[in-house]
């Protein structure tokens, strides 16, 4: 069971227009998502996150927002340059009965932005 | 500035023997983690230590066993290795316990034959 969707395997974009990745959930206890980059032969890295609280997270050319009602987050990325294909992770966290708080990723999106 | 380091990035086995794969972090970090990524998977974990001297199951923890030997390092053992285990495997740590990013390594890329 996919708790964290990411329905888009790949997005092609041109360098300068908006790159828009999205992620659907279905566990409501999720209470904190984050977006991670990964290029090729590398970790994946941090990039943005959100609380459940708010709906929209903004830090420079990235901004996150949250509809818990459609239980969906979007990644906005604009304007899109080169340096910014790769693929994107989606995850989410919720507390298990254990006091730890479980992280689950969506499969990924492949971004290409075209110069 | 090396952050979370695993040791070997490549590595071919064959069907049945044995592997460590390493993962040391240098940020003081609480937290570890060990990952495997499979084509259209994402990031499935496999096991996690919350803090120095505990370690738990993750989603998939079958054919793995894992040590935290202190709390710089992560260790994951593949005791009976399966073409199954064939996989990218990431090591992650993280501050704490809450709503902090973790941290990966650039990853082992593991074949089984």
């Amino acid at each position: 069971d996919q708790q964290v969707k990411q329905n888009s395997p790949s997005l092609s974009v041109q360098e300068g227009r908006i790159s828009i990745l999205n992620c659907d959930y279905t566990n409501s206890m999720f209470d904190y998502f984050l977006w991670y980059k990964k290029y090729p032969a590398e970790g994946p890295t941090f990039l943005i996150s959100i609380s459940s609280i708010k709906d929209k997270n903004e830090d420079g050319r990235f901004t996150v927002f949250l509809n818990k009602s459609a239980k969906h987050l979007s990644l906005h990325i604009v304007p899109s340059q080169p340096g910014d294909s790769a693929v994107y992770f989606c995850a989410a966290s919720a507390w298990n009965s254990g006091g730890y708080q479980k992280v689950t990723f969506g499969t990924g999106t492949k971004l290409q932005v075209i110069p | 500035n090396a952050g979370v380091t695993q040791t070997p990035k490549f590595q071919v086995l064959k069907t049945g023997q044995s592997m460590t794969l390493q993962c040391a972090q240098d940020m003081n970090h609480n937290s570890m983690y060990w990952y495997r990524q499979d084509p259209g998977m994402g990031l499935r974990l496999i096991y996690y230590s919350a803090s120095e001297g505990t370690t738990d199951k993750g989603e998939v923890p079958n054919g793995y066993n894992v040590s935290r030997l202190n709390k710089r390092e992560f260790s994951l053992r593949l005791e009976s290795a399966a073409p199954s285990q064939t996989s990218v495997y990431f090591c992650a740590s993280r501050q704490g316990r809450s709503n902090q990013p973790q941290h990966f390594g650039d990853g082992t890329r593991l074949s089984i034959l």
